[in-house]
């Protein structure tokens, strides 16, 4: 299948530092790309869906000024977390959408972020 | 609300058994269901995925069942191995809607040796 490179697996930060995480689609262009959050044990969580060229639109709850997202290319997203805290800690997974010809889009995903905020 | 139900939460089978995950959705105009596997640490992996047009799809030792007129659609996993311990979400999605995928709440399976 197709190829979502996310960077990097895992960060440790001071509370107040701002962390970045990127989403590469390697093999394929993506229009759109999601971010999940995800706790142990628990389902994906959207936070928001990026569009290559436009802002991202955000799921009710999530802080668009605490979650940056940039899709500035058709194969790069990326998630900023600003002013960290340590109830931003967790699993952060990206998601892109490879369209196929008539046919339904695959969605494929990176291997996650794991963010720890000390 | 759960566009999504996915269950039983956890499942536990021998080595060599058939687990049967069993999701079920609201909305017909669903036209795509695919089925993730996710290992602990790391992103869900697509497994395999059916459209409404047929009842059933193999691939490997994974199978789907979709029953249309149900709302209905199940992975079965045939001669289950420790391997295949992890964690399986379905999803749900439909063309023309923004492209968002509407996940279950997942199933953790273990096989025991």
């Amino acid at each position: 299948g197709a190829v979502v490179s996310q960077h990097p697996s895992w960060v440790i930060c001071k509370s107040g530092t701002s962390v970045k995480i990127e989403c590469r689609s390697l093999d394929f262009q993506a229009t759109t790309m999601f971010w999940y959050r995800q706790f142990p044990k628990q389902s994906l969580m959207l936070m928001a869906t990026s569009n290559e060229g436009s802002k991202a639109t955000y799921e009710q709850g999530v802080e668009k000024d605490k979650f940056l997202i940039n899709h500035a290319s058709l194969t790069l997203s990326t998630l900023t977390v600003t002013s960290a805290h340590p109830e931003d800690s967790s699993f952060y997974i990206c998601s892109a959408l490879s369209h196929g010809t008539g046919a339904n889009e695959k969605l494929f995903f990176g291997s996650g972020t794991q963010l720890s905020v000390l | 609300q759960q566009q999504v139900k996915q269950s039983p939460q956890s499942l536990i089978v021998q080595k060599g058994g058939i687990p049967i995950i069993n999701c079920a959705y609201e909305n017909t105009a669903f036209d795509y269901f695919p089925w993730y596997q996710q290992f602990p640490g790391k992103g869900p992996a697509l497994l395999i995925a059916i459209r409404p047009d047929v009842s059933e799809k193999k691939e490997g030792r994974f199978t789907i069942s979709f029953n249309k007129s149900a709302k209905q659609f199940s992975l079965h996993i045939m001669d289950s191995q420790p391997g295949d311990s992890a964690t399986y979400f379905c999803a749900a999605s439909m063309r023309g809607t923004g492209n968002q995928f509407y996940f279950g709440t997942g199933t953790s399976l273990t096989v025991i040796p």
